[in-house]
């Protein structure tokens, strides 16, 4: 059973636009996370907000921002997309305990022409 | 920062063959190991979570880990064509707030 939420499910758009993704758990978890998969299938880490607050900011170009209403949101805002940004999506959600799973939502596919 | 490695990079399996995926991983004092599966188009599915050494079991998934060695393996018990999939093996550690560092995956065919 999906419990964590991420729209759209694709999104294809022009080099120099911007893009928005929303990702939303229902499992009342305080941490999320932002991950890139690549074409290889290779998945990065990219932010990661515990009740509201960016507490994970890896090594990403500015035009990427979180934005996080309250700790069961986390959207992605991409500034002027670049064809390098075409990749999957993927936001998970989990309590901090040392022993917590991280769930995962189904991605959102981004082409950039 | 981790470094996270999967072999082999593909493998084949009879159906009803044991598969064996391997994973090595940089950082010692990481605490956390997680074996997902992911089929084309879709999000990740977690299998089976480990976090000392020894064995850890999940119907018929099973994780071996062994921290002196920077290894976590996966056996797969009696493989279905269902089992086709890229397997990722995920590292992570509390003092980095669970952030999951991946290999790059084993796709896994399992024929009939």
């Amino acid at each position: 059973e999906t419990a964590v939420f991420q729209t759209p499910n694709y999104h294809v758009t022009q080099v120099g636009n911007e893009v928005s993704f929303n990702c939303k758990q229902t499992l009342g978890h305080d941490t999320m996370y932002w991950y890139k998969q690549d074409s290889k299938k290779l998945l990065k880490i990219m932010f990661s907000y515990n009740n509201k607050q960016l507490i994970v900011n890896e090594t990403v170009p500015r035009r990427f921002s979180p934005q996080s209403s309250d700790k069961a949101h986390l959207n992605l805002r991409i500034k002027s997309v670049e064809p390098e940004d075409s990749a999957v999506y993927l936001c998970a959600s989990s309590p901090l305990g040392v022993q917590d799973t991280q769930y995962f939502g189904p991605g959102t596919r981004l082409l950039v022409l | 920062q981790q470094k996270v490695q999967q072999s082999p990079e593909s493998l084949t399996v009879s159906e009803g063959a044991m598969a064996s995926l391997n994973c090595t991983f940089s950082d010692g004092t990481s605490n956390n190991f997680r074996w997902y599966r992911q089929h084309s188009a879709k999000g990740l599915e977690v299998l089976v979570s480990i976090f000392s050494d020894g064995e850890k079991e999940e119907g018929r998934f099973t994780a071996h880990l062994n921290r002196a060695n920077l290894h976590v393996s996966l056996h797969i018990r009696e493989p279905q064509p269902s089992d086709s999939a890229v397997y990722l093996c995920a590292v992570s550690s509390m003092s980095n707030y669970n952030v999951l560092y991946f290999g790059s995956g084993t796709k896994l065919t399992v024929e009939p």
